[in-house]
C-alpha cells in the first residue's frame, strides 16, 4: 500500500521560508512522477508543481513560479518543496500526491495522496 | 490557461442520482479524472480516463466525457456520497495539471 507523509508545515511570516517534505513508502518512488497540490481555507483544489521520477524535470503554477522550487532524493523516498518569499495567500494545507505513472501528460492523474500539512503565513 | 468550470452545488435526495457536469473548451479531447473529497480529508480518485474506475469505488460512481462537457454521475445516492468533487485534466499546452473548481453534493 502506497503511504505519503507530509511534514513541515507551519507557522512563517510574510516574506519568510519553509520547506515541506513528502515521505513515501509502498512504491517504487523513482518510476512516479510527483506532485504538489494545496488548498486554501474553505477554497478548492490548486496544483502547484510537478517533477519527473528522474527529478530531471520540473513545472509550476504560475502563482508559485520563482519562488517555489520541489526536489526530490530517490534515495530517500522524499521529495520536498522548498517555499520563498511567502504570502498570505499561500495559506494552504500542501498535499503531496503520486501520479500513475513515470510520465506527465493525457491520462495523468493523482492515485494516492498524503493526509496535507498546513502552512498558515501570517504576521 | 486552460479553465474548467463546475456548478457551486448539487443537491439530491437520497436513492436519486446526482450530475455534476464540468465543462472546458474541447474538454472532449481530454481525459477527465474526478476526485471526492469529504471534510477534513484528503481527496481520493472516483474515476479516471473519463470512465474508468479505481479499485474500491462503488460501480454507483461512472463518468462520460464528449465535446465541452464532462460528467460524473452518481446513481442511487447515499448520505456517505456527501462530499466536494472536483475534475482535473492535464493541459499539455502549458504542461500543467488544472483543477476544476469543485461541487459540494448535497444529500438531502
Amino acid at each position: 500500500e502506497v503511504q505519503l507523509l507530509e511534514s513541515g508545515g507551519g507557522m512563517v511570516q510574510p516574506g519568510g521560508s519553509l520547506r515541506l517534505s513528502c515521505a513515501a513508502s509502498g512504491l517504487d518512488f523513482r518510476m512516479y512522477v510527483m506532485t504538489w497540490v494545496r488548498q486554501a481555507p474553505g477554497k478548492g483544489l490548486e496544483w502547484i508543481s510537478v517533477i519527473s521520477g528522474s527529478g530531471y524535470n520540473s513545472y509550476y503554477a504560475a502563482s508559485v513560479k520563482g519562488r517555489f522550487t520541489i526536489s526530490r532524493d530517490n534515495s530517500k523516498y522524499t521529495m520536498y518543496l522548498e517555499m520563498n518569499s511567502l504570502r498570505v495567500e499561500d495559506t494552504a494545507v500542501y498535499y503531496c500526491a503520486k501520479v500513475n505513472g513515470p510520465l506527465a501528460g493525457r491520462s495523468s492523474r493523482f492515485d494516492s495522496w498524503g493526509q496535507g500539512t498546513l502552512v498558515t503565513v501570517s504576521s | 490557461s486552460y479553465v474548467l468550470t463546475q456548478a457551486p452545488s448539487v443537491s439530491v435526495a437520497p436513492g436519486q442520482t446526482a450530475t455534476i457536469t464540468c465543462g472546458g473548451d474541447n474538454v472532449g479531447r481530454n481525459s477527465v479524472h474526478w476526485y471526492q473529497q469529504k471534510p477534513g480529508q484528503a481527496p481520493v480518485l472516483v474515476v479516471y480516463d473519463d470512465t474508468d474506475r479505481p479499485s474500491g469505488i462503488p460501480e454507483r460512481f461512472s463518468g462520460s466525457n464528449s465535446g465541452n462537457t464532462a460528467t460524473l454521475t452518481i446513481s442511487r445516492v447515499e448520505a456517505g456520497d456527501e462530499a466536494d468533487y472536483y475534475c482535473q485534466v492535464w493541459d499539455s499546452d502549458s504542461d500543467h495539471y488544472v483543477f476544476g473548481s469543485g461541487t459540494k453534493v448535497t444529500v438531502l
